[in-house]
């Protein structure tokens, strides 16, 4: 299995609503990312997991709350959003954690399409 | 610190024709490179590496680049484009900081072929 899995593909939701994002990978990799990509933009780190902790928050505002409950999975929790966080979120991940290679590249998903109504 | 400047936002060639995408790298240690290519509304794919290796690299889908140190330049090339070449290709700068393996996206560069 060479991929990143994600889901839901879209996701409309409101501004008082409460749902998740779900990312899975089984390619034994030991970091795991979360991306807010905007429109002709390219993506911009929100979140670092390495070995299934934190070690970045790129000062993301907190009605985003990501978790690794696993090697295998991340989720990115949302609460309370605003029309602006309308965006591709895209999830990768990476064979090294903090072992210090950098020649490696990151296999990303194909994205969760959300919409803030 | 590490930037990379795409130096066209938008390409447009016709079908068949050769296609140049120009990235240009600023890196404090000796950097790996990327080129990803995104098509509308799908996630990112990697088209090749550098990693200090060779500095031709060849990629999928007849892509190939070419680390060129003293220019600090690592341009995509494609000797015909096809019509599915057409998406949103993104050159990338990794480094190591002490949270690990790091990326630096360029702006992007939106190709366009013509028929």
């Amino acid at each position: 299995d060479t991929e990143v899995t994600q889901t839901p593909k879209h996701l409309v939701m409101g501004m008082t609503n409460k749902k998740s994002l779900k990312c899975e990978q089984h390619m034994g990799h030991r970091a795991m990312y979360w991306y807010k990509q905007k429109a002709k933009k390219p993506p911009e780190l929100m979140f670092v997991y390495s070995y299934e902790k934190l070690s970045i928050n790129e000062s993301v505002p907190s009605r985003f709350s990501p978790e690794c409950p696993n090697s295998s999975l991340l989720n990115l929790h949302l609460h309370a959003l605003q029309p602006e966080d309308s965006a591709l979120y895209l999830c990768a991940s990476s064979q090294d954690g903090d072992r210090g290679f950098s020649d490696y590249g990151y296999t990303f998903g194909s994205g969760t399409r959300l919409t803030v109504v | 610190a590490q930037s990379v400047t795409q130096l066209d936002s938008h390409v447009s060639v016709s079908e068949g024709t050769p296609v140049l995408l120009r990235c240009n790298y600023s890196s404090s240690y000796s950097p790996s490179l990327f080129w990803y290519v995104q098509h509308p509304n799908k996630g990112l794919q990697l088209l090749l590496k550098y990693t200090s290796a060779a500095t031709l690299v060849k990629g999928i889908n007849g892509f190939e680049a070419e680390f060129k140190k003293s220019e600090t330049s690592f341009h995509l090339t494609k000797p015909s484009a096809h019509m599915s070449d057409a998406a949103e290709y993104f050159c990338v700068v990794s480094a190591v900081n002490n949270a690990g393996n790091m990326l630096t996206f360029g702006g992007g560069t939106r190709l366009m072929v013509k028929p």
